[in-house]
């Protein structure tokens, strides 16, 4: 089946620097890549959607300029979490889709981020 | 716009019981319903799911039935086991498929032997 690995799974880092997290669809080209934050007890919310080759579109109350996204490829999208502060420690979980439609969404298994 | 409300939890159960995790939607038009299911420290995978009203979805002895009456897709299982203990979410894309999701809170599962 459809494999999208997450990379790294946990990470730590220090305020103000930035942080980059990878998101690869292993067998098969994504279209679209979207990134998820999840908070404690809490659902996954929506942070952006994104397509290869074109620029990110941002849910409303989401700091574009703080959540850089990339979709350089049919296979790659970063997520990298500028000037990180301990409120951006989350759970950010990125999802990808073959096609439109009704095509299924395939996860990764999430990146644990702290910021101390 | 949107929305997905299913029952807090946690939810404990013993080994072989049955379970029911109430889920209802608020959507326009014709939403596609999802059961997603995250294991600890791994991201969610698809358990199941309908497309339109009166479908029933199932896997892995799961099942859920698609209410446009009563806009919900409650999920059922006859007999849990530990392996199921997870977190199970909800969810819904508008009409036109599975670009945008939208997710309930999720509902934490605890199958004790």
């Amino acid at each position: 089946g459809a494999v999208v690995s997450q990379h790294p799974s946990w990470v730590i880092c220090k305020s103000g620097t930035s942080v980059k997290i990878e998101c690869r669809s292993l067998d098969f080209q994504a279209t679209t890549m979207f990134w998820y934050r999840q908070f404690p007890k809490q659902s996954l919310m929506l942070m952006a959607t994104s397509n290869e080759g074109s620029k990110a579109t941002y849910e409303q109350g989401v700091e574009k300029d703080k959540f850089l996204i990339n979709h350089a490829s049919l296979t790659l999208s970063t997520l990298t979490v500028t000037s990180a502060h301990p409120e951006d420690s989350s759970f950010y979980i990125c999802s990808a889709t073959i096609g439109q439609g009704i095509s299924p969404l395939h996860f990764g298994n999430g990146t644990r981020l702290t910021v101390t | 716009g949107d929305s997905v409300t299913q029952m807090e939890g946690p939810v404990t159960l013993s080994e072989e019981a049955f379970l029911t995790i109430n889920c209802t939607y608020t959507a326009t038009g014709y939403p596609s319903l999802f059961w997603y299911v995250q294991y600890p420290g791994e991201g969610l995978q698809l358990l199941l799911k309908a497309t339109k009203a009166d479908d029933k979805g199932s896997n892995k002895g799961f099942e859920a039935t698609y209410r446009k009456e009563t806009t919900s897709f409650h999920l059922e299982k006859g007999s849990v086991q530990v392996s199921d203990s997870a977190v199970y979410f909800c969810a819904l894309s508008g009409s036109g498929g599975y670009q945008k999701v939208t997710f309930g809170t999720g509902t934490k599962l605890q199958v004790i032997p």
